[in-house]
């Protein structure tokens, strides 16, 4: 089945620098690739999603790039700020009507001032 | 509009009990799918419910059950509880079919812990 690794497990950087977070997916047929943000005691929240067809995708602070050769992805979050300190997911779904995700295992952010 | 919410924030259970939890999908989403999430992962797909019936399961035994009511909202029903089944229970709803999209948005999960 589809396994989805992401690195690193934490990050740690100063207010200001940027954050690159990496997930590789096995399954080729995997086209949907979103990144949640998870604060302590909420549910995960959506922040950018990419699909296979694209290879970039940016929203204010925040992209993402995908290589469907590699079937790599990243989230790269610019100019850090203490409040995007959290734990990031990345996840995979098939071009199904199944709608299962299928989750990294976390990558603990902490920016500090 | 309205976002997923999930009841109730928490729950304490022994072993053996069963346990229903409730969830309510964000306004105009049909599909409601349920996951686990253990202390320290990430979110695991229990099943996903669509028009009423599950149309796809993840890695989970028949004791996980659920249900969908016709305006969307779902029960996932645990039985037998055993001391693994600790974890945060999250839901996410999406407008999938008819034009929608696939996007997954997640309720804010019940903590259920299992003595």
């Amino acid at each position: 089945g589809e396994n989805v690794e992401q690195h690193p497990s934490t990050l740690s950087v100063q207010e200001g620098d940027s954050a690159v977070i990496k997930c590789t997916y096995s399954d080729s047929a995997s086209n949907y690739f979103p990144w949640y943000k998870q604060e302590l005691g909420k549910g995960p929240q959506l922040i950018i999603d990419i699909r296979s067809n694209v290879g970039e995708k940016k929203d204010q602070r925040i992209a993402v790039t995908l290589n469907k050769t590699a079937k790599h992805f990243s989230l790269h979050i610019t100019e850090t700020q203490p409040e995007d300190s959290a734990v990031y997911f990345c996840a995979a779904k098939k071009n199904t009507g199944f709608q299962k995700l299928v989750f990294g295992t976390g990558t603990r952010l902490l920016v500090s001032p | 509009e309205t976002g997923v919410t999930q009841s109730p924030t928490h729950l304490i259970k022994t072993r053996g009990q069963q346990v229903t939890l409730r969830c309510s999908s964000q306004s105009g989403h049909n599909t409601v799918s349920w996951y686990q999430q253990a202390l320290g992962q990430g979110p695991q797909f229990i099943f996903q419910y669509y028009r009423e019936e599950e149309n796809g399961r993840g890695n989970f035994p028949p004791r996980f059950s659920g249900l969908q009511f016709p305006n969307y909202s779902s029960e996932l029903n645990v039985n037998a509880l055993e001391l693994d089944d600790s974890a945060l229970y999250l839901c996410a709803s999406s407008p999938l079919g008819a034009g929608g999209t696939d996007t997954q948005y997640f309720g804010p999960g019940t903590r259920l812990t299992v003595l």
